[in-house]
Parts: structure tokens; sequence; C-alpha cells
């Protein structure tokens, strides 16, 4: 059981440069979602996907685009790749009943921009 | 909404001994859900300890406990008897326990307490 599967694992990109971040969950999970993690401000949700065929904005989707391309993929693109956005990106998804469910990580995208 | 403040960027402690992690949020909300993340070198999100608002017990997880003080908006995390594996950065994390709306699960985060385990 491979849990939640992101690819690529680093990435060096030039400004202007596009990128897709691709995450794959194995879990029957309805809910994906994409963070990033930057030095003293935690984790921030970028988008989301409650269910398969749905997308919102979080908290900083500026500059990425997502698809929920069935429902266990999820991925982020970065059209125009900016040194703002360098960070560590996490995928993320849980399960039906909210009630009990967590949320379970991907190993994570460590992308620099220059 | 949310908000999870973590006042503490680094905390240090010698191994075998008791450390405790700090963390208060802000919510207007009365049914939700904590959590503290370990996040090792590897990169990798570890699910530490996970309690529920409607609980007035704290979460116990072997080494690992809280102290969930509802009324003060603060979750403290307790790591006894220290292990050198013990040493990550270590995240609160918040989720609103509400089906509907646009909760759908999102967690808010903290910004992260580093933890030095001293041999």
């Amino acid at each position: 059981n491979a849990g939640v599967t992101q690819t690529p694992k680093f990435q060096v990109l030039k400004t202007g440069q596009s990128m897709t971040l691709q995450c794959a969950q194995d879990m029957n999970h309805n809910s994906m979602y994409w963070y990033r993690q930057d030095p003293g401000m935690g984790l921030r949700l970028i988008y989301y996907s409650a269910s398969e065929g749905t997308t919102d904005k979080g908290e900083v989707p500026n500059g990425y685009n997502v698809s929920r391309l069935n429902k266990r993929e999820f991925s982020l693109r970065l059209e125009s790749a900016a040194p703002s956005q360098t960070s560590v990106y996490f995928c993320a998804s849980s399960g039906p009943g909210l009630r009990r469910a967590e949320a379970f990580f991907g190993q994570g995208t460590r992308l620099t921009v220059v | 909404a949310q908000t999870v403040t973590q006042s503490q960027p680094e905390m240090s402690v010698q191994e075998a001994e008791t450390v405790t992690l700090s963390c208060t949020y802000d919510t207007s909300e009365s049914d939700y859900y904590l959590f503290w993340y370990k996040q090792p070198p590897s990169r990798q999100m570890i699910l530490v300890i996970r309690q529920e608002a409607y609980k007035q017990q704290n979460a116990t997880e072997n080494r690992f406990s809280v102290n969930f003080q509802k009324a003060a908006k603060s979750f403290s995390l307790k790591i006894s008897d220290s292990q050198l594996g013990d040493a990550a950065m270590y995240f609160c994390a918040y989720r609103s326990a509400y089906a509907g709306g646009t909760s759908y699960g999102k967690l808010t985060f903290g910004q992260g307490t580093i933890l030095t385990v001293h041999p």
C-alpha cells in the first residue's frame, strides 16, 4: 500500500519555465490537497479538491493551477515559475467520514526556481 | 478564519527528559480536531497525535501526550523520555469537524517548532 505518491522529489526550474507536480493516492480518498511549506510559515494550502470533478482555491493559489484527473490523481501546475515559488510542496489526501479521517501526506517535492 | 500559533521556533531537550511544545489557536467553531505532526529530516509528515474537541480527556500515544485546554484555546504536546529519534520539526494543526461549507478537511498549520535532542 503506497499511500500518497508524489513526483518528482526534487526539481530545479528557470524563471518562466513550466512544470507539473504529480500526485496519486491509492486509499480511495475523496479529498486531496496541495500545500507549500516555507521557513517560518508552516504549511499553507494552495488548492484542494473535495471530490472528483471539483477544485477550489486555498490560501495561496496565485501562480498555480490544478487538475483532479480522477479520484486517484491531483496535479499541480506552475505555468510560469517565479523565484517566489521556491518551496517544498506536499500533496495530501483524506478519506470519507470526516470525524475519523486524518490527512495522509506524500513525501514532498523540493522545488527551486532560479 | 482559523489561525494556529506556535511561539517557540526552537526547543531542546536532553535525552530521557521531558519537553513540552506549545500551540495556541483561534476559532469560532465548537467542534474541530487538533493534530501534532512530526517532520524529520526526511521531510515526511508523520501524525503524532490527534485530539477531538468534543472529548475532554487528553489524548495520549505512548510517550506523547497533549494538554488540551479548550477554553484557553491551547494545545500543548508533551514528549516524555525523549529519544534521539524525536528530533524533528513539529507542527500543530487545526481542522474543522464540519463536513459542509468550505472546510472539507483542510488543515491550518502553525509555524513549526524545531526540536533538538541532546545525547
